[in-house]
C-alpha cells in the first residue's frame, strides 16, 4: 500500500490566519480524501480531492473554507482559511489506489490548534 | 444517510481475556467494511478488509468477521500492546465514499 507524508504535524494558529497542509504520497494514487477529527471524535470526510478539477466537499464543508488543490497524482493540499477556534483539530489526508483490498491508507496527521 | 455505529465506546480488558468488539452498519451499496487501528496522537493503520457476509480475516490476537448487518473484532488473549483506538468504516457509492463509526477505545491492563 502507499506511505503518505503529512505536514506540518502539529501547528498553532492565531485566528483569522490561514494555514495550509501538505500530503504526500510515495506513489500514484487514484483518490485522495481529507478528513478532520474533533478531539474524541471519529474521523469526518471533509473532500474527496480530484486531481486537475475541484474537489468534492461533504455536506457542512465549504471551498472558501476549505480551499484543495491536487495538481497531481501523488500530491495534494488542504487550507484552513480564516481560522478560528473551532477549527482546533487533526487534519488527516488518505489515498487509495485502484482496489480497495489494502484499504485507505492515512498519513500522521496535522494537530492544528487556533488561539 | 450511511450510518456506522461501534459498541462499546470503551473497553477495559484484563491482559489475557478475549472478548469481541462490534461494528453494526446501515447503508446502501457496501462495497467493503474495514477495520482500522488507531494509537492517539497518530493516524488510522489499516487492518483487514471486509467484502461480503461470512467473510473472516485474521491477523495475529485479531480476527474480523463480517454479516450483513455487522462486523465483530475478535481479540484473543489480548496484550497491553494492543491497547488503541479500533475504527470501523464502511465503503459506499461510486466514488467509494467512507464512512466511519465512533470507535472503540480498547485498554488492556497487565
Amino acid at each position: 500500500s502507499a506511505v503518505i507524508s503529512q505536514k506540518p504535524s502539529r501547528d498553532i494558529c492565531q485566528r483569522g490566519t490561514s494555514l495550509t497542509i501538505q500530503c504526500q504520497v510515495d506513489s500514484q494514487v487514484t483518490m485522495m480524501f481529507w478528513y478532520r477529527q474533533q478531539p474524541g471524535q471519529s474521523l469526518t470526510l471533509i473532500a474527496t480531492a480530484n486531481q486537475g478539477s475541484e474537489a468534492t466537499y461533504e455536506s457542512g464543508f465549504v471551498i472558501d473554507k476549505f480551499p484543495i488543490s491536487r495538481p497531481n497524482l501523488t500530491f495534494s493540499t488542504l487550507t484552513v482559511s480564516n481560522m478560528s477556534p473551532e477549527d482546533s483539530s487533526i487534519y488527516l489526508c488518505s489515498a487509495t489506489g485502484t482496489a480497495t483490498n489494502y484499504g485507505y491508507t492515512f498519513g500522521s496527521g496535522t494537530r492544528l490548534t487556533v488561539v | 444517510e450511511d450510518q456506522v455505529t461501534q459498541s462499546p465506546e470503551a473497553l477495559r480488558l484484563q491482559e489475557g481475556e478475549s472478548s469481541s468488539l462490534n461494528c453494526s452498519y446501515t447503508v446502501s451499496g457496501l462495497r467493503g467494511l474495514f477495520w482500522y487501528r488507531q494509537d492517539p496522537g497518530k493516524g488510522p493503520e489499516f487492518l483487514f478488509t471486509l467484502y461480503s457476509a461470512g467473510e473472516e480475516k485474521e491477523k495475529e490476537r485479531l480476527k474480523a468477521t463480517l454479516t450483513k448487518k455487522e462486523s465483530f473484532l475478535h481479540i484473543t488473549a489480548p496484550k497491553p500492546e494492543d491497547s488503541a483506538t479500533y475504527l470501523c468504516a464502511v465503503v459506499t457509492g461510486g466514488y467509494q465514499k467512507v464512512t466511519f463509526g465512533t470507535g472503540t477505545k480498547l485498554q488492556v491492563i497487565p
